[in-house]
């Protein structure tokens, strides 16, 4: 299996500030890598695909980038609606991996 | 409006199985393959399995290959995971989620199920 580790587990940051997120897969995925979005009790949001497509309707501020094993989500700008955690998940083999999380919270 | 629907809560006692239902509007039912993805309560999302609607053919994580089931009926454009054996850790939320390529297993997530509450207790 293709093991996801995201860095950091948890982020303490201010609207309006940047923020990086990494994901490092133990071996390569290419560029089929997604980063999602979850709110509280809510389902995952698909923000980015294919390492650095954004998604439709999602916002210009996420960006992504990276291919074979180094990913990074940046938040650019953030808003009070981005304080959530994420995940990273490939989707180059089987079985499909995510990453552990980093929660975005309010500094 | 695409989306996928999943049915409500469950509570089941250990040993004993769920299926939870997960019915498609607002596209092409076969064209989309449906994953399931599950979380327990306050920890990450772990990838269960993935079907083609269309031929049925499923591949499951290797931590559920010998309890769980995905089947399909087209007619009722709906996807069904079945969970046997449930133990009190399967205690969890349960997704089903689109792949947004058609016809792709190669895919990412783009329409999410709003989950479903499964609790294994004795």
């Amino acid at each position: 299996d293709i093991q996801m580790t995201q860095s950091p587990s948890t982020l303490s940051a201010s609207v309006g500030d940047r923020v990086t997120i990494t994901c490092r897969a133990s071996h390569s995925v290419n560029t089929w890598l997604a980063w999602y979005r979850q709110k509280p009790g809510k389902a995952p949001e698909l923000l980015i695909l294919e390492a650095s497509n954004v998604a439709s309707g999602v916002p210009s501020r996420f960006t992504g980038s990276g291919s074979g094993t180094e990913f990074t989500l940046t938040i650019s700008n953030l808003q009070p609606d981005d304080f959530a955690t994420y995940y990273c998940q490939q989707y180059n083999a089987y079985p499909r991996t995510f990453g552990g999380g980093t929660r975005v919270e309010i500094k | 409006q695409v989306q996928v629907v999943q049915s409500g809560a469950e509570v089941k006692k250990p040993g004993a199985s769920v299926k939870i239902s997960c019915e498609a509007s607002g596209y092409a039912f076969t064209n989309h393959y449906i994953q399931w993805v599950r979380q327990a309560p306050g920890l990450g999302l772990e990838w269960m399995g993935i079907v083609n609607p269309d031929s049925g053919t499923t591949s499951y994580a290797q931590n559920f290959q010998d309890r769980v089931t995905m089947t399909t009926d087209t007619s009722a454009r709906t996807v069904y995971m079945e969970l046997r054996s449930l133990r009190l850790e399967d205690t969890a939320v349960y997704y089903c989620a689109r792949g947004r390529s058609g016809g792709n297993s190669r895919s990412p997530l783009d329409i999410w199920g709003q989950g479903t509450m499964v609790t294994v207790s004795s």
